[in-house]
């Protein structure tokens, strides 16, 4: 079956630094991944939608210029945290359509999960 | 704007019960629906999906509905085991095209044994 693969799996930071989490597809491209947040004991939130070589459309209430992301090829995506604070403390799941419309039933694929702890 | 209710936010049984988590929607106009399974501190793991054609999904002791008209969706788990005990999530994709997924709140259960 598809696999999508976050790295790292988990992260401490201090407050002020960025932090990168990727988001791979191992074994399908991805035309389009899509990143969550999730607090504790909540849902997820979408954040943004990642399309590959175009810019990336943020949901409503979410800072582009904070959480950057770049969708360099069909297999990566990545998130970067730029100068992370303790309110940025989260789990970043990720998720990944897959290109081919023949095996395709828009199903997305989910990744495992990055958390991120801002100190 | 889709927003995704799901009720209830948690439930406690002993094990053995046949049990129905609910999962209602606002906008009908889906392309398809999904559940998921997600233990503490993990990602998801996908349970069934169910195409805005089709009325229901089975796997195992798992069966999913759907009735679109009405904006609403149902896990039912037959004879809930411990290892059942997990936050069940369920998410909507939009017919806009932009093939985004909008989550539920979730129903956190706990199946005792």
């Amino acid at each position: 079956g598809a696999v999508v693969s976050q790295h790292p799996s988990r992260v401490i930071c201090k407050s002020g630094t960025s932090v990168k989490i990727e988001c791979r597809s191992l074994d399908f491209q991805a035309t389009t991944m899509f990143w969550y947040r999730q607090f504790p004991k909540q849902s997820l939130m979408l954040m943004a939608t990642s399309n590959e070589g175009s810019k990336a459309t943020y949901e409503q209430g979410v800072e582009k210029d904070k959480f950057l992301i770049n969708h360099a090829s069909l297999t990566l995506s990545t998130l970067t945290v730029t100068s992370a604070h303790p309110e940025d403390s989260s789990f970043y799941i990720c998720s990944a359509r897959d290109r081919d419309a023949a095996r395709a039933t828009d199903t997305q694929y989910f990744g495992p999960g990055t958390r991120l702890t801002v100190l | 704007k889709q927003e995704v209710t799901q009720i209830p936010a948690a439930l406690s049984v002993p094990e053995g019960e046949n049990l129905v988590l609910n999962c209602s929607f606002t906008d009908s106009a889906i392309y398809n629906l999904q559940w998921f399974r997600q233990d503490p501190g993990k990602g998801l793991t996908s349970l069934l999906l169910i195409q805005s054609s089709q009325r229901e999904q089975t796997s195992g002791r798992l069966n999913a509905s759907l009735d679109k008209s009405s904006g609403r969706s149902t896990l039912y788990i037959a004879a809930s085991q411990p290892g059942d005990s997990a936050t069940y999530l369920c998410a909507v994709k939009g017919t806009s095209g932009t093939y985004k997924y909008i989550f539920g709140t979730g129903t956190r259960l706990k199946v005792l044994a």
